[in-house]
């Protein structure tokens, strides 16, 4: 079992709908990042939490950690929101664990 | 500052071939991370430098592979006799050291196509 789950693995939305991505984990950690990866490769930062809430534009993101779950939600979506979500912990001063990503397209 | 840049961002390469990827950091940032993303995966810790001193590396980085920061700047990531399962995005990711996550930033990548 992977130290991190993020579900669902692949995701198809119609523009306009709300989105839900969710990551477990299962180790301690010191931080956790919600990613975006689009198909160039290049990761973009879009949230780093460590407790409670935090929102930026249509993107809103929450951790829970006694249950060790976070989730990623996006607003009224757009295609150019197609991308690959990915949730990484910190279980330390500075390593990573990665999961495997969820793949997002919005559709027009 | 543009963030971190990786050079080149894409790299073909015969197999047995050896192979450089270069990374520059955030100028301010003191820690460097590099990592492996094969297709549908995550990325995969590879090692970390705090300066020029690499503190870290992981089992996944095998003899043929060697990294260097020697100058507490730039760092160069080298495959030797490079192998199909190769094939991969390597990231460069850095920090600045301080908070765990704060001003985590990652580079766009190089991809290695092993032919």
């Amino acid at each position: 079992k992977n130290e991190v789950e993020q579900s669902p693995q692949n995701l198809t939305a119609q523009e306009g709908e709300f989105i839900t991505i969710n990551c477990s984990y299962s180790v301690g950690i010191s931080a956790l990042h919600w990613l975006q990866q689009h198909p160039g490769g290049g990761i973009v930062s879009l949230f780093m939490l460590s407790s409670g809430k935090k929102k930026h534009g249509r993107l809103i993101a929450t951790i829970n950690i006694q249950e060790k779950h976070s989730s990623l939600h996006i607003t009224a979506s757009h295609p150019r929101d197609s991308a690959v979500y990915i949730c990484a912990v910190s279980i330390g001063t500075y390593k990573y664990i990665f999961g495997t990503g969820t793949r997002l397209k919005v559709l027009a | 500052d543009t963030g971190v840049s990786q050079n080149p961002r894409h790299k073909i390469t015969k197999r047995g071939q050896n192979v450089t990827f270069r990374c520059d950091p955030i100028s301010e940032h003191n820690r460097l991370y590099w990592y492996r993303q094969t297709l549908g995966q995550g990325p995969e810790f590879l090692t970390y430098f705090q300066n020029e001193a690499q503190l870290e590396k992981s089992r996944l980085l095998s003899d043929r592979f060697s990294a260097e920061r020697p100058k507490g700047s730039f760092s160069t990531l080298e495959i030797q006799r490079t192998e199909q399962g190769d094939s991969a995005m390597y990231l460069c990711a850095s920090s600045p050291g301080r908070t765990a996550g704060y001003g985590y930033t990652f580079g766009s990548g190089t991809r290695l196509t092993v032919v």
